[in-house]
């Protein structure tokens, strides 16, 4: 149980172009999903906590007009990379708790995006 | 500032080697301390919640153990699938104090020779 899917795994493209990538939650409902990235040899950083039905809360230093969230379902979010420059390219992971899980209970996570801004 | 510190940064075992990864944590009103396993190039999958000082929980050959300002991953007799980056993260509350916020450490990086 507690399966996140995330997809595409992997997106190269040019710079200027927007990204979008998806994250489900397979087997569970999610009121809360989690973005996250992750820079070689280093931790996951939070950008942003998605909560369904409402805005996106943003962390000190993410641009939220760079990186739109969407949570229009208890299953899916979504993470849209605006107009995308190389210092945009990571590694993205999405979470989530399952059902209205409190904050003590773990987050499972996606396989990433592979993020490459030519 | 709410800090996590894995140690050692990386570590080699010989196959049945049993070992230990550190994590050390300094935080304000922690929720639980998570333990997670990382592949190349995927996500973290959860192995572990811990909640209070003494509390060890098992998993084949993991076993993990918290106290009030560390945790320790003990590896017994690792096999070279063992092999992967081990992150742990805390659940606390952010510098605002008003919100939750799952802070991660930079991992421990074992490889398990056969």
């Amino acid at each position: 149980g507690a399966v996140v899917s995330q997809h595409p795994s992997r997106v190269i493209c040019k710079s200027g172009t927007s990204v979008k990538i998806e994250c489900r939650s397979l087997d569970f409902q999610a009121t809360t999903m989690f973005w996250y990235r992750q820079f070689p040899k280093q931790s996951l950083m939070l950008m942003a906590t998605s909560n369904e039905g409402s805005k996106a809360t943003y962390e000190q230093g993410v641009e939220k007009d760079k990186f739109l969230i969407n949570h229009a379902s208890l299953t899916l979010s979504t993470l849209t990379v605006t107009s995308a420059h190389p210092e945009d390219s990571s590694f993205y992971i999405c979470s989530a708790r399952q059902g209205a899980a409190r904050e003590d209970q773990p987050q499972h996570f996606g396989d990433g995006t592979r993020l490459s801004i030519l | 500032e709410d800090q996590v510190t894995q140690s050692p940064e990386a570590l080699r075992l010989q196959e049945g080697e049993s070992s230990s990864l550190n994590c050390s944590y300094t935080v304000s009103g922690l929720r639980g301390l998570f333990w997670y396993r990382q592949d190349p190039g995927k996500g973290p999958e959860f192995l572990f919640t811990l909640y209070s000082a003494g509390e060890e929980k098992e998993k084949e050959r993991l076993k993990a153990t918290l106290t009030k300002k560390e945790s320790f991953l003990h590896i017994t007799a690792p096999k070279p699938e063992d092999s992967a980056t081990y992150l742990c993260a805390v659940q606390a509350r952010d510098s605002g104090g008003s919100n939750y916020k799952l802070t991660f450490g930079k991992g421990t990086l074992l490889t398990v020779n056969p």
